[in-house]
């Protein structure tokens, strides 16, 4: 059972490269989100997508750029790392837009901007 | 806006020592409320769930009741053990937003 699968599990940036953050999810889930965690903090919703096709801006869009390639893929793009973006990044995914439902959660990415 | 308070950690406790985590939550309209668990090195897992009022989510030993008069869905163990040391969050969503707000998380360490 998959579930929700993220890569890389640790990365290490200098000041202004790129990369992305690729997640998948294989049960066929219609929203998908990006969340970070900092100590102290809690998660923090950057970005998601309620549907395929659909993306919107979170709580920390700021430094983000996402892409729903299709159903089971969201990912997630820093197009200059800065340091303030050292976190934990979760991916996560619910069958939709109704508050009951569940929302399940990645391993989660260790990134770190030096 | 929607926001969840949690108590302030960390919790250190004793093996087969009562636990209470206290919750309490601000929301426009009828949320359904969660208590997630995220151990060392690992990503989130929900606990449980509870989706109206007066609701008891349970799960593993853990319960939690959805108070709406005061508003707080506390997680209570009868009996904790040191495989519960992990953080605690508790989380809502409201309505339509599908899109979790959690507090900032309560860390439990459990000893021998």
């Amino acid at each position: 059972n998959a579930g929700v699968t993220q890569t890389p599990k640790f990365q290490v940036l200098k000041t202004g490269q790129s990369m992305t953050l690729q997640c998948a999810q294989d049960m066929n889930h219609n929203s998908m989100y990006w969340y970070r965690q900092d100590p102290g903090m809690g998660l923090r919703l950057i970005y998601y997508s309620a549907s395929e096709g659909t993306t919107d801006k979170g709580e920390v869009p700021n430094g983000y750029n996402v892409s729903r390639l299709n159903k089971r893929e969201f990912s997630l793009r820093l197009e200059s790392a800065a340091p303030s973006q050292t976190s934990v990044y979760f991916c996560a995914s619910s069958r939709g837009a109704i508050s009951g439902n569940t929302i399940y959660f990645g391993e989660g990415s260790w990134l770190t901007v030096v | 806006g929607d926001s969840v308070t949690q108590m302030e950690g960390p919790v250190t406790l004793s093996e087969e020592a009562f636990l209470t985590i206290n919750c309490t939550y601000t929301a426009t309209g009828y949320p359904s409320l969660f208590w997630y668990v995220q151990y060392p090195g690992e990503g989130l897992q929900l606990l449980l769930k509870a989706t109206k009022a007066d609701d008891k989510g349970s799960n593993k030993g853990f319960e939690a009741t959805y108070r709406k008069e005061t508003t707080s869905f506390h997680l209570e163990k009868g009996s904790v053990q040191v495989s519960d040391s992990a953080v605690y969050f508790c989380a809502l969503i409201t309505g339509t937003a599908s899109k979790l707000t959690f507090g900032t998380g309560t860390r439990l360490q459990v000893t021998l």
